[in-house]
């Protein structure tokens, strides 16, 4: 079936350093691509979102890549900080005239001080 | 400021029992969802609602309903609470445009007993 999914479960970096998080996403039909940030007890946050026309967005400290050739995204976070530890997934909508969106499972980022 | 609530916030039922959890926005959103999060399942969706009058069902929707009789709120009912819904559930809104991301509520933890 159509599905999100992430390359990495768990991710640790030490603090001022980049941060790269992928997703990879198996329905081509998807043409509207979401990161969202979960801290620990609290609702999903949206980071950055990118349409399929784009191949890059850029936001504050964060990037998001699409390359529809091989269906993957990912985020990129610079200079990482503690505040950045959280739970990350990527969602897609899977095009049409739909409002759903179809979430990954997420990847643990940690940022060691 | 315009926000999305969501109440309780912790919730511990027993088997058998109805309960309805809240969810309110103030954005003035057409889309609204319901979501369970669970380890291992990430964001799953239990149903949704694209105005005034309208449901839908989604993947997980056995054993919960939802009405819409306003803009601003769709209640989620558990009609006899079982222990398989003990999750965290999270409500999300989005405007009615397609490929818009959805805001998120900050969940309620159910236990049911």
């Amino acid at each position: 079936g159509e599905s999100v999914g992430l390359h990495l479960p768990t991710l640790s970096v030490q603090e001022g350093d980049n941060s790269i998080i992928n997703c990879a996403y198996s329905n081509s039909a998807s043409d509207y691509f979401i990161w969202y940030k979960q801290e620990s007890g609290k609702g999903p946050q949206f980071i950055i979102d990118i349409r399929s026309n784009m191949d890059k967005r850029q936001g504050q400290r964060v990037t998001v890549l699409l390359n529809k050739t091989v269906k993957h995204l990912s985020l990129q976070i610079a200079a990482t900080q503690p505040g950045d530890s959280a739970v990350y997934f990527c969602a897609e909508n899977s095009g049409g005239s739909n409002y759903k969106l179809t979430f990954g499972k997420g990847t643990l980022l940690t940022v060691n001080p | 400021d315009a926000e999305i609530t969501q109440s309780p916030r912790h919730k511990i039922t027993e088997t058998g029992r109805q309960v309805t959890l809240a969810c309110h926005q103030t954005w003035n959103h057409n889309n609204m969802f319901w979501y369970r999060q669970d380890l291992g399942h990430g964001l799953r969706l239990i149903h949704y609602s694209y105005g005034v009058q309208d449901t839908n069902k989604g993947e997980v929707s056995d054993g919960y309903s939802v009405s819409r009789s306003n803009t601003e709120d769709l209640p989620l009912t558990l009609e006899s609470a079982a222990s398989s819904q003990t999750s965290v559930y999270f409500c999300a809104s989005s405007e009615n445009l397609v490929k818009e991301t959805q805001y998120f509520g900050p969940g309620t933890r159910l236990l049911v007993l």
